[in-house]
């Protein structure tokens, strides 16, 4: 089944203590982006990659880090978590080109920092 | 700096009337356009997408949107709605040549039985 995975789904840490999102695609898509969600704001893009190797910032960088070493993964970093990094996080793939550009997204992880 | 806008924060209407969800944008050129879904406690899910051609595109679900250009918007419909289509719904966009992706604030739709 094609899909995209994200653990974990539910995380509470407390201020300062480093901790991994993990995200991976089976569809061998080439791009991956990471979104946090907040009521009243929507999604705000955080990174995104369009290839293993190639990442760049969206919207909202700061406070996070993202690699791409593999095709399918594509981790988010938060090096020291606080409390306004409390929030609803969304990884999301897709096939960039041939009249695609349809992002799949994962079930979400629920962040919360105290 | 480029944005979307939906202006219905909340919208209900009773199961069966006709829905219109609301969506500008603000980019030079024509980008790329789509509407999601999100179901609660769900993930978000693809009604629709509008690169070019014909400006009314249908989707899934009984959906479809159409593109004016000279309004800059990208406006959700549904003939009859069901009680299932109770969500909340995203527009968003990408500016054709970039890889960034930019989110409405969503319109939350409520059906009364």
């Amino acid at each position: 089944e094609a899909q995209v995975t994200q653990n974990p789904r539910y995380l509470i840490t407390v201020t300062g203590k480093k901790l991994t999102v993990t995200c991976s695609q089976n569809m061998n898509h080439e791009y991956m982006s990471w979104y946090r969600q907040d009521p009243g704001l929507g999604l705000r893009q955080i990174y995104y990659s369009m290839n293993v190797e190639v990442t760049d910032k969206g919207d909202v960088p700061e406070g996070y880090k993202v690699s791409r070493k593999e095709k399918r993964n594509f981790p988010l970093i938060l090096e020291s978590p606080s409390p306004n990094q409390t929030s609803l996080y969304f990884c999301a793939s897709s096939f960039d080109g041939g009249g695609s550009y349809e992002q799949y997204f994962g079930p979400g992880t629920r962040l919360t920092v105290t | 700096a480029q944005s979307v806008t939906q202006p219905d924060i909340h919208i209900t209407v009773s199961e069966g009337a006709s829905l219109e969800l609301r969506c500008n944008y603000s980019y030079g050129a024509t980008p790329y356009l789509f509407w999601y879904v999100q179901s609660p406690g769900q993930g978000l899910q693809l009604l629709l997408k509008y690169f070019s051609g014909d400006t009314l595109v249908q989707g899934i679900k009984g959906f479809e949107a159409e593109f004016k250009r000279s309004q800059s918007s990208f406006n959700l419909r549904k003939p009859s709605v069901h009680w299932s289509d109770a969500a909340e719904y995203f527009c968003a966009v990408r500016a054709s040549g970039t890889y960034k992706y930019i989110f409405g604030t969503g319109t939350r739709l409520k059906v009364l039985a």
